[in-house]
């Protein structure tokens, strides 16, 4: 069965930081490539970053490119995102996903979900 | 970056009746190369996450009862709900993959009428 436990999140005040981690089970995790989706309270999905299966590749949204960065350990199952300069307007829950990869190599659909982290950013 | 719409906002159907969701994007998403349209649809109900429903535009995911089915291509897709469920009250989400800025639709909220 394919678990996504996701961590770290919390309430932060603006400019601050904070990493958050998914620990995958169930799969071959360094076979899929993985994304960070987010989801502002009341309101849709919003996709942030995605990572290839090997870790070389990754991408971002323009929202968060230069402040987010996306990485994994695949040693250790586990996928993570390093959150700088937070604002008020990163305030959201904090999905993982999988997604197996796509005929030339790139990430496909998503796949599994967790269960999402709650980042709140406020003073 | 590719920009996904869905119509209607919400909708409320009838028990057993059809539910027709229907989305757009701002450019095609089907790949010449293997023709296969890019695009998935999602279903997230109250404090749950998403769940993947259909992949491919008209593939259904495993597990994912026939009643779901999922058309179109290029830039024009639909979900349809053949006969409604009180389980599917639900926000619908397409999402397409063609772009590595991967982006979503609004959502479609459906309630029973």
């Amino acid at each position: 069965e394919v678990q996504l436990l996701e961590s770290g999140g919390g309430l932060v005040q603006p400019g601050g930081s904070l990493r958050l981690s998914c620990a995958a089970s169930g799969f071959t995790f360094s076979s899929y490539a993985m994304s960070w989706v987010r989801q502002a309270p009341g309101k849709g999905l919003e996709w942030v970053s995605a990572i290839s299966g090997s870790g070389g590749s990754t991408y971002y949204a323009d929202s968060v490119k230069g402040r987010f960065t996306i990485s994994r350990d695949n040693s250790k199952n586990t996928l993570y995102l390093q959150m700088n300069s937070l604002r008020a307007e990163d305030t959201a829950v904090y999905y993982c996903a999988n997604q197996p990869i796509g005929d030339y190599g790139d990430p496909g659909h998503f796949d599994y979900w967790g269960q999402g982290t709650l980042v709140t950013v406020s003073s | 970056d590719i920009v996904m719409t869905q119509s209607p906002d919400s909708l409320a159907v009838s028990l057993g009746e059809r539910a027709t969701i229907n989305c757009k994007s701002s450019q095609s998403v089907l790949y010449s190369s293997n023709n296969k349209n890019y695009l998935a649809w999602y279903q997230q109900k109250p404090g749950q996450p998403p769940k993947l429903l259909i992949y491919w535009a008209s593939t259904r995911e495993s597990g994912v009862p026939d009643r779901f089915s999922g058309s179109g291509s290029g830039t024009d897709f639909t979900l349809t709900i053949s006969s409604l469920q009180a389980e599917d009250v639900a926000v619908y989400y397409c999402q397409q993959y063609y772009s590595t800025v991967f982006t979503f639709g609004p959502g479609t909220k459906v309630d029973i009428k």
